[in-house]
Parts: C-alpha cells; sequence; structure tokens
C-alpha cells in the first residue's frame, strides 16, 4: 500500500490564483480529512469527508472547498488564494471505526505571494 | 470550543527520561493522542488513550491521563538523539466526532548528545 499520497509537495502561487490539492489513500478508508499547519499553531481541521458524496467543514473552512466523488479521492481547492493561506497542508485518512486511527500524507507546503 | 495546550520546547540530554505535558479543556474528550512529526514529514501516531483508563506503556513510552485535571504526559524513557521532533498532543471527541482531531501547538524536544 502507498499510504496517504500528497501532490505536489510545494506550490507556489500568486494571490488570486487558483489550485487543488490532491490527496489519495489506497486503504479503502472512508473518513478523510484535510488539516493546515502554521507554526505556534499545530494543526487546525479545513474539512472532512465520512464517506464518497458527504463532506462537512472543520474549524478553518473559509477560502478553501473539497468534494469527495469517489473513496480513494479528497482534492482540497483553493478558489482565490490569499497570503493567509500561506501553510503546510495535511490530508489524513482512517477506517472511520472508533478505535481507528488516522493516517497523514508528507504534506503540501503552500506559499502565496 | 476545544482547546489544547501544550508547552513549545524542552531539551534534554540522552539517556535521560523525557517529559511532555498537555492540557485539554473538553470533558466529552473520549480519545487522546500523541503524534510524532520529523521534519518535513507528515504526522507519526506514537500512541494514544482511551478516557477511561489512567495509563497505557509501550515500550519506552508512557502515557498518563489525568481526566480530573484534564492533564495528560507523554513519558519516553532512555531519550536517543532519534527522537528529536515535534510531539503534539490531540484529542477528539466519540460519536460523529471521533475523527475530528483538536491538536494543541506542538512541542519541540531537542535531544542534546
Amino acid at each position: 500500500n502507498a499510504g496517504v499520497t500528497q501532490t505536489p509537495k510545494f506550490q507556489v502561487l500568486k494571490t488570486g490564483q487558483s489550485m487543488t490539492l490532491q490527496c489519495a489513500q489506497d486503504m479503502n478508508h472512508e473518513y478523510m480529512s484535510w488539516y493546515r499547519q502554521d507554526p505556534g499553531m499545530g494543526l487546525r481541521l479545513i474539512h472532512y469527508s465520512v464517506g464518497a458524496g458527504i463532506t462537512d467543514q472543520g474549524e478553518v473552512p473559509n477560502g478553501y472547498n473539497v468534494s469527495r466523488s469517489t473513496t480513494e479521492d479528497f482534492p482540497l481547492r483553493l478558489l482565490s488564494a490569499a497570503p493567509s493561506q500561506t501553510s503546510v497542508y495535511f490530508c489524513a485518512s482512517s477506517r472511520g471505526t472508533v478505535t481507528d486511527t488516522q493516517y497523514f500524507g508528507p504534506g503540501t507546503r503552500l506559499t502565496v505571494l | 470550543g476545544e482547546d489544547v495546550e501544550q508547552s513549545l520546547f524542552l531539551s534534554v540530554r540522552e539517556g535521560d527520561s523525557s517529559v511532555i505535558n498537555c492540557t485539554y479543556t473538553d470533558s466529552s474528550s473520549t480519545y487522546l493522542y500523541w503524534y510524532k512529526q520529523e521534519p518535513g514529514a507528515g504526522l507519526q501516531l506514537l500512541t494514544y488513550i482511551f478516557s477511561n483508563m489512567d495509563m497505557k506503556q509501550d515500550q519506552r513510552l508512557t502515557v498518563l491521563l489525568n481526566k480530573k485535571d484534564k492533564h495528560l504526559s507523554l513519558r519516553i524513557a532512555d531519550t536517543q538523539t532519534g527522537d528529536s521532533a515535534i510531539y503534539f498532543c490531540a484529542e477528539s471527541g466519540g460519536g460523529t466526532s471521533y475523527g475530528k482531531l483538536t491538536f494543541g501547538q506542538g512541542t519541540i524536544l531537542t535531544v542534546h548528545p
């Protein structure tokens, strides 16, 4: 298993540009989520999904959209990038049972100029 | 909302024990986790504890939970230079919120030879 994969690893955008961060898992996990990591603030939940076709907002959803058309993929879209979205983004997945654990991808480092 | 607090830095000598502390505010927290993040990498689950437990031991790792004080600690015995990393405490509730983790800011552990 490749586990949780994220692309790209690094990205630089200009203010106002749009892009999609990709996340995929091959473990047939129902639960997937996106976090952002900022210095001194830990990780904060952006959006999550409990299965294909179902998404919901986390703690910091503004400026981000998600969709879950398949179990494997959970892309994160930035429609109009802002410097405040400069961060490291992590995708995570789990089977979705109460005793299960989340597996994290390697992260995408995004800089918005 | 939920809040998780950690001290930001800890420095120890190789071979000593490290104790990383965490406090949380959500009394309905059901699961508490410790994650490790090495430079440039994603998060790796180290261990977790259910809220109805006081202690959990896993090789060099000991987790203590004081539910009354909402205090969680991670003790690493015989700390090695390879243990240098950022350690995150995280909590989640039960039921439908089990996968929505709230993270602390992270503790940077530095191990000196």
